[in-house]
């Protein structure tokens, strides 16, 4: 089945460190891949996302480009603040016939950024 | 614009009580799930509906029930609450065209 592999945390950094989390994925078709982001107490929220192969997601410093070759869609920002420090989920979605916009999830990687 | 609206946002149970978590958006989203996330496991899809009157179960369906007999609304049901449905739940509603799927703030349910 489709499943999302993400770096196993926990990660701690210091402000304005280089930051990377892997992500690599399998999956029957051509899924649509995505970064999300939970801040303590809250809820999901979409970071960025790319769909289709070679696109590259970007928001608030976030990048992430999504790889056919390597099955990847790795998350880097050049500079982490302290604000930055949450748990980022890397998912997958496939559309098929009859189907919702589901979202298959990676089990998440808490990124602590110290100042 | 509310989004997506998750009610309550904390609820403790004793074991064998029921409930329902609701769930409303006001984005006019055909597709709706509902999601539980434990530790170490990220997010497990419960049930989803692909529109009015159309549900169907997701990957850890047992022990809950949903319907949806409205755009708006996806209620999700516990019938009779186990500890092992304490976990932290997320409804889901995404667009019939587009992909980005958007998440409510989430209901911290423990059950006792």
């Amino acid at each position: 089945g489709d499943s999302v592999t993400q770096m196993e945390g926990p990660v701690t950094l210091s402000e304005e460190a280089f930051l990377t989390i892997n992500c690599t994925y399998t999956a029957t078709g051509y899924p649509s891949l995505f970064w999300y982001v939970q801040y303590p107490g809250e809820g999901l929220q979409l970071l960025l996302k790319a769909t289709k192969a070679d696109d590259k997601g970007s928001n608030k410093g976030f990048e992430a480009t999504y790889r056919k070759e390597t099955t990847s869609f790795h998350l880097e920002k050049g500079s982490v603040q302290v604000s930055d420090s949450a748990v980022y989920f890397c998912a997958l979605s496939l559309i098929s016939s009859g189907s919702a916009r589901q979202l298959t999830f990676g089990s998440g990687t808490q990124l602590t950024v110290l100042p | 614009n509310a989004g997506v609206t998750q009610t309550p946002k904390f609820q403790v149970l004793k074991t064998g009580q029921s409930m329902t978590l609701q769930c409303a958006q006001d984005m006019n989203h055909e597709y709706m799930s509902w999601y539980r996330q434990d530790p170490g496991m990220g997010l497990r899809l419960i049930h989803y509906s692909v529109g009015a009157g159309i549900t169907d179960q997701g990957e850890v369906p047992n022990g809950y029930n949903v319907s949806r007999s409205t755009t708006e609304d996806f209620p999700l049901r516990l019938l009779s609450a186990a500890p092992s449905q304490t976990s932290v739940y997320f409804c889901a509603s995404s667009p019939g065209v587009g992909n980005t799927i958007y998440f409510g703030e989430g209901s911290w349910l423990t059950v006792v």
